[in-house]
């Protein structure tokens, strides 16, 4: 059975403080998947990672992914307020009929200034 | 209407009552799924349909009975609920391909009282 983990499950931090939030996946997969969920919203898609080796960037946030190690990470840089949200990894399992996705918990990150 | 969209956002019911739960997507995809998320557990895959067949029931209780008249509208009976069942209800839907990324609907608030 895949299983999913996150941590830290919760990160306060300073506007432009760096860090980083991991995500370790117990069986083979090379889908890995990161969302971000604001309070009462929906979750949205930030990530597509599909190989190993692969590393992807948009604004502050930039996710790797080794497959080999079986971990995914998601690095902050010089955060700001606005990143203040729920993170999620979700691992893959891909199949012809539709992908099924396991989740981790999230993790809930608050960024003061 | 763009993207994903889920009615109701807010539901009360007994746990005598009959409700449905309905879901729509406007991109085109051809697999649709449901998700609980609860403050409880990580974000859970019920069922997942690829061109209106149900392709996985994740050990979904049968007081959960998914519809899915075409790949565009995807429907969440509920009948006999427990307090339990109380959460969020999120629909998703993908294109079966190599990325498959998912993408959600602002989701149901669902209580059971």
């Amino acid at each position: 059975e895949l299983k999913v983990e996150q941590n830290p499950l919760f990160l306060s931090m300073q506007e432009g403080k760096n860090y980083t939030i991991y995500c370790n996946y117990s069986t083979t997969s090379d889908r890995l998947y990161w969302y971000r969920q604001d309070p009462g919203k929906s979750l949205e898609s930030l990530f597509v990672l599909l190989s190993n080796g692969a590393v992807k960037q948009e604004g502050r946030l930039m996710a790797s992914l080794d497959t080999k190690a079986r971990l995914s990470t998601l690095h902050i840089t010089a955060a700001v307020h606005d990143l203040s949200a729920t993170y999620f990894c979700a691992v893959g399992q891909p199949g012809y009929y539709g992908n099924k996705l396991v989740f981790g918990a999230g993790t809930i990150l608050r960024v003061k200034s | 209407e763009t993207g994903v969209t889920q009615t109701p956002r807010h539901l009360v019911m007994g746990m005598t009552n009959k409700k449905s739960l309905k879901c729509e997507q406007h991109l085109g995809h051809n697999a649709m799924y449901w998700y609980k998320q609860s403050a409880k557990k990580p974000l859970e895959l019920m069922f997942v349909y690829n061109f209106k067949e149900q392709t996985e029931n994740n050990s979904v209780p049968s007081r959960f009975s998914p519809e899915c008249p075409n790949s565009s509208h995807l429907f969440l009976h509920l009948h006999t609920l427990q307090p339990e069942d109380s959460a969020l209800y999120l629909c998703a839907s993908s294109q079966v391909s190599l990325q498959e990324t998912q993408y959600f609907g602002p989701g149901t608030r669902l209580l059971v009282l």
